[in-house]
Parts: structure tokens; C-alpha cells; sequence
């Protein structure tokens, strides 16, 4: 069965250390991975897709095949930074998303 | 553009009550989609839609239905409100690759629903 899993409800860094987002999956396929973003009050957004192999806001993930993992990272975290994040595994060709259950990053001061 | 745009923002139903939930976007995406958020369970998929006419069931749609008449709107209709269904639900559209690629989905702002 296909599955995300975050297994960290919440993570709380201070500002300029570095962030690791845990995110694994199961799924028989060739996988298609994303970080989706939600900050306070605004909707939820892409932040990366794995085949683009970018880093946006100085985040970064790479998709590791052999630990099936997906982990989102971070050198130096930044206050703005604080959201929800979700990892999500696109399923067939019908741009069905699964989701995890998501991480809340708090960057404190 | 006004994007992925939905209605009403906050509802509070009594258990066995009707409702629709609405949902439009203008980016003239074929893709539409129906979310629900709760603590601790992330998004799941309820029903999507790859053109007008055109619906399928996503992981959770018992108690859901949805019609896609015209390419701008994907209502969600709950039948007989149950306490289970008190969530926040998202609306989100994409364009759809033709070769079956993934593009990214855009999310509505979300419709906080309660069910006493």
C-alpha cells in the first residue's frame, strides 16, 4: 500500500541551526516526491518536487530510493521558516496526492 | 486571477443536515480535488475530478459527493452531516500533463466545518 510517514508531529529548533524534516515512503512504483508548506494563515504550497532537484528558501531534499526517504533540510533555519510541512507521494498517472500527516516546525528566537 | 477560491469559510451544521461546499477556480485547470485536514491524520484525498463530467473516489469518500458539470467548479455535497465529518476541508486544481506527468496542485484557503 502507498504510504507517507513523518513521524514527527512537531520540531522546534532555534534560529540558525540546521533543520532535518523526516519524511519515508512506501510505494511499489517509481516515486514522485514533494513538500508541500502551509504558514500561518495562508494556504498550503508547493515548496519542492525531488525531479526538479532545486533548492527553494535554502531548503533542500533528496530522494534516497534505497532508505525510501525523502527528507527535507536546512543548513541554518530561519524564524520565517515556522509552518506545517507535508511530505506527499504522487500515486499513478491521475495526480492523486498522499499526504503524511505532517511536521509543525517551530524556529524559536 | 482569484485562483482556487472557496465557500463558506466557516460552517457549523446539526448532525443529519445537508450541505454543499463549494468550490471555483479561473486558471482553466482540468484537475480538481477535495481534501480533508484533521489533527494528527494530514491531508486525505475525499474525490477529485480530471475533467468535467468526469469523478472518482479518493481515499475517504463515504458520506461525500461530487458533480463536475463545468470545468470551473467541483462542489462537495454532504449528504447527512455526521459528527466524523467535522474537519477542514481543502479545494485544489492543476493542470493535468498529457503525458501523465504530475504539475503542482493549488490549494483554496479552506473551509473550517463543525458538526454538532
Amino acid at each position: 500500500a502507498q504510504r507517507v510517514t513523518q513521524p514527527e508531529k512537531l520540531l522546534s529548533v532555534f534560529k540558525g541551526a540546521p533543520v532535518e524534516l523526516k519524511c519515508n515512503y512506501s510505494y511499489s512504483g517509481s516515486p514522485e516526491l514533494f513538500w508541500y508548506v502551509q504558514y500561518s494563515r495562508q494556504r498550503l504550497q508547493l515548496l519542492l518536487r525531488h525531479i526538479s532537484r532545486e533548492s527553494i528558501k535554502g531548503f533542500t531534499a533528496d530522494l534516497n530510493k534505497g532508505e525510501t526517504s525523502f527528507h527535507l533540510k536546512k543548513p541554518f533555519a530561519q524564524e520565517e521558516d515556522s509552518a506545517m510541512y507535508y511530505c506527499a507521494l504522487i500515486v499513478g498517472a491521475t495526480n492523486k496526492l498522499i499526504f503524511g500527516t505532517g511536521t509543525l516546525l517551530a524556529v524559536q528566537p | 486571477n482569484a485562483g482556487v477560491t472557496q465557500t463558506p469559510k466557516f460552517q457549523v451544521l446539526k448532525t443529519g443536515q445537508s450541505m454543499t461546499l463549494q468550490c471555483a477556480q479561473d486558471m482553466n485547470h482540468e484537475y480538481m480535488s477535495w481534501y480533508r485536514q484533521d489533527p494528527g491524520m494530514g491531508l486525505r484525498l475525499i474525490h477529485y475530478s480530471v475533467g468535467a463530467g468526469i469523478t472518482d473516489q479518493g481515499e475517504v469518500p463515504n458520506g461525500y459527493n461530487v458533480s463536475r458539470s463545468t470545468t470551473e467548479d467541483f462542489p462537495l455535497r454532504l449528504l447527512s452531516a455526521a459528527p466524523s465529518q467535522t474537519s477542514v476541508y481543502f479545494c485544489a486544481s492543476s493542470t493535468l500533463d498529457s503525458s501523465g506527468g504530475y504539475n503542482e496542485q493549488f490549494f483554496g484557503p479552506g473551509t473550517r466545518l463543525t458538526v454538532l
